[in-house]
């Protein structure tokens, strides 16, 4: 089976500009976590969803950044504008039945000049 | 709240040697699971092993070995006769039905010396 796929791997955009990250779970995984790492802040969550639901949204950042899960098998995390303190990179998890084990994706690592 | 402490920061050792990485965690609740993620220099996040709060028996996977002790909140991994491919950031990470996210660990570097 494939695991949890992610777009893209790599973003380089410029400070302002709308960024869209994508991730598809693995079938039949109930729950989506979306992760970011960065060098002070190490991991940390951000919001997660539950059967498409969002659940836990406490570690979005700011207005800056939304998510959505339309269905199933796609997420996204938006931010608009993008600003360089959002350069990182961002992991998509997911899992089958809550505390079961998370399933990472490659992450996509964003540099905003 | 939940928190998970790392203290190594960065530990070195010579091919074959054993290294053992600390893991300290603090929660609340009584059902919890704890996590071992391995991060190698490519990037992504590979799992090793879940532990649940009920199960305090040690487990061992070939080189690998984890010591759950819930007396001292410690959850430590042990790599017996280390090789050059082990080097990466392994981080331990926390969940329970209070967070159902994870709460990782600083993590911890390791690079292994041929």
């Amino acid at each position: 089976d494939a695991g949890v796929i992610q777009s893209p791997r790599h973003e380089v955009t410029e400070m302002g500009q709308e960024v869209t990250l994508r991730c598809k779970p693995i079938s039949g995984h109930d729950y989506l976590f979306w992760y970011r790492q960065t060098m002070m802040r190490g991991l940390e969550l951000l919001i997660y969803f539950n059967n498409n639901v969002p659940i836990d949204d406490s570690g979005m950042p700011e207005d800056r950044f939304s998510a959505k899960m339309p269905n199933a098998s796609f997420s996204t995390l938006k931010i608009q504008p993008s600003e360089p303190r959002d350069s990182a990179v961002y992991f998509c998890a997911s899992s089958f039945v809550t505390i079961e084990t998370q399933y990472f994706g490659p992450g996509t690592r964003l540099l905003v000049l | 709240a939940q928190k998970v402490t790392q203290a190594q920061t960065e530990i070195s050792v010579v091919e074959k040697e054993d290294v053992t990485l600390d893991c300290v965690y603090e929660t609340r609740d009584t059902t919890y699971y704890l996590f071992w993620y391995k991060q190698p220099p490519s990037g992504e996040l590979v799992f090793l092993i879940r532990r649940n709060s009920f199960d305090e028996q040690n487990e061992i996977s070939g080189r690998y070995s984890w010591n759950f002790q819930k007396s001292t909140s410690s959850f430590n991994f042990t790599i017996t006769a280390s090789q050059v491919v082990d080097s990466a950031v392994y981080f331990c990470a926390l969940s329970d039905t209070g967070r159902r996210a994870l709460t990782f660990g600083s993590g911890t570097r390791l690079q292994v010396q041929p």
